[in-house]
C-alpha cells in the first residue's frame, strides 16, 4: 500500500511558465518532506525539503507547500527552463525511521520551448 | 569525485544465478541504503545499515541478503536471481540529516 502517491504521471509546461507538481500521503506520523529530481542514467538528486512545521520552503525557483490538514505537498517551478526536464519524486519520512524513505511513483516533466 | 559509487552499472543474469551489487561512499556517511526503481512505483527500501555493523530490512527484502562490510562499502547480494528482480538498483548514503546521496544505478535484468 503506497503510503505516498503522486497521481499524475506526467506534465507538459512551457518554457517561462510555472510547473505545480503534487504528492499526496495517508501517513500522519510523516514529519519530514523531500523532492528529488533524477534525469536518465543516473540516481536521484536532492532538490529541496520541508519539514511538518513550516506550510513552505523556497528555494531560488523552487518552492515547496505543505498542507497537513489535507496530506498533501506540491512543489512550484517558476520559471521553468528546459533543464527542469526529468523525473520528479516526492518522498516521505517519519522522525524515528532512520531515515528510511517512502516515495511517490513519480511525475515525468517536460518543458517544451 | 565524492559521492556513491556502485557497480555493476548493468548486468544480465540467467534465473537461479547469483550475484553481488557493490556500493562504496568516501563521504564518512552513517547510514547506508539499498533501493530497487521499478516503473509505477517510485523507490522501495530493500534493506539499510544505520550505522557500521548494523543491518536491517526494509520494505521489500525478500530474495535479497545485505552486508556492511565496513563505514564505507554496502553489498546486495541475489543468491538466487528471479524474473521478479528485474529492476534498477540505488544504493544511497546518509550522515545525520536527510538528505540522501545516491549512485547512479545498476540496471539488473534476469531472464
Amino acid at each position: 500500500d503506497q503510503q505516498v502517491k503522486q497521481n499524475s504521471p506526467s506534465l507538459s509546461v512551457q518554457e517561462g511558465r510555472i510547473s505545480i507538481l503534487n504528492c499526496d500521503y495517508t501517513n500522519s506520523m510523516f514529519d519530514y518532506f523531500l523532492w528529488y529530481k533524477k534525469y536518465p542514467a543516473e540516481g536521484p538528486t536532492f532538490l529541496i525539503s520541508i519539514s511538518s512545521i513550516k506550510d513552505k520552503n523556497e528555494d531560488g525557483r523552487f518552492t515547496v507547500f505543505l498542507n497537513k490538514s489535507a496530506k498533501h505537498l506540491s512543489l512550484h517551478i517558476v520559471p521553468s527552463q528546459p533543464g527542469d526536464s526529468a523525473v520528479y519524486f516526492c518522498a516521505a519520512s517519519a522522525g524515528d525511521s532512520w531515515g528510511k524513505l517512502q516515495f511517490g511513483a513519480g511525475t515525468q516533466v517536460v518543458v517544451t520551448p | 569525485n565524492a559521492g556513491v559509487t556502485q557497480t555493476p552499472k548493468f548486468q544480465v543474469l540467467k534465473t537461479g544465478q547469483s550475484m553481488t551489487l557493490q556500493c562504496a561512499q568516501d563521504m564518512n556517511h552513517n547510514s547506508m541504503y539499498w533501493y530497487r526503481q521499478d516503473p509505477g512505483m517510485g523507490l522501495r527500501l530493500i534493506y539499510y545499515s544505520a550505522s557500521e555493523g548494523t543491518t536491517d530490512k526494509g520494505e521489500v527484502p525478500n530474495g535479497y541478503n545485505v552486508s556492511r562490510l565496513n563505514k564505507r562499502e554496502f553489498s546486495l547480494r541475489l543468491e538466487s536471481a528471479a524474473p521478479s528482480q528485474t529492476s534498477v538498483y540505488f544504493c544511497a548514503s546518509r550522515l545525520s540529516t536527510y538528505g540522501y546521496t545516491f549512485g547512479s544505478g545498476t540496471r539488473l535484468t534476469v531472464v
